[in-house]
């Protein structure tokens, strides 16, 4: 079927205002992944899920920044209070049933925070 | 703290010829590594995932190798094309997981006509 969406495409904010990121996996896959990409530090991973659970939040920054996933499936991040250095693209990425497959790709969130 | 390197950082080549992409890592203990293209604004699109157990994987015009022990991947690409043109990168899960990438910073390919 359709490969990873997520929305919006891009999002231009406020400083301290707070925004929402959405992922929508690919059918069936039960491992889900978000990552951030700016230009100083790459690409880094953030939080993981399985099921509707994350076992690994190591990645997130700061309280800021939280995530959750329902029903198996759609997935939010969310971040509080924006600030500048959150200015990225956000790409979420899911995976099949064990977490040693194929990490698949959305094209990402750009957020710019002014 | 895994660290992945790539070299060259970018890489300029005429249409038609054969090219080799490094990747260098440092814990050799991983599950696996995954080559990956990126398109200018474009998100990741998966190219190969080589398991610990094996040694390369083919795909088309593309073949990975994978040394473990010695911290070393190559991604060949024989007769390039136009098309070609991305950044490629690779990653390898870290931090005692199989699922937490790090990825190199990527090396810039222009394939001319």
């Amino acid at each position: 079927g359709a490969g990873v969406s997520q929305s919006p495409s891009n999002k231009v904010t406020e400083k301290g205002k707070d925004v929402e990121l959405r992922c929508d996996p690919i059918s069936g896959h039960t491992a889900l992944y978000w990552y951030r990409q700016s230009l100083g530090q790459g690409l880094e991973f953030l939080i993981y899920f399985q099921g509707n659970s994350a076992p690994d939040k190591s990645g997130l920054p700061s309280d800021r920044f939280s995530a959750e996933r329902t029903g198996g499936s759609v997935s939010t991040l969310t971040i509080q209070r924006t600030q500048q250095e959150d200015s990225a693209v956000y790409l979420c990425a899911s995976s099949s049933l064990s977490t040693q497959e194929t990490q698949y790709f959305g094209p990402g969130t750009r957020l710019l925070v002014l | 703290k895994q660290e992945v390197t790539q070299i060259p950082a970018a890489l300029s080549v005429p249409e038609g010829e054969n090219l080799v992409l490094n990747c260098s890592f440092t814990d050799s203990a991983i599950y696996n590594l995954q080559w990956f293209r990126q398109d200018p604004g474009k998100g990741l699109t998966s190219l190969l995932l080589i398991q610990s157990s094996q040694r390369e994987q083919t795909s088309g015009r593309l073949n990975a190798s994978l040394d473990k022990s010695s911290g070393r991947s190559t991604l060949y690409i024989a007769a390039s094309q136009p098309g070609d043109s991305a950044t490629y990168l690779c990653a390898v899960p870290s931090g005692g997981s199989n699922y937490k990438l790090t990825f190199g910073k990527g090396t810039l390919l222009t394939v001319n006509p």
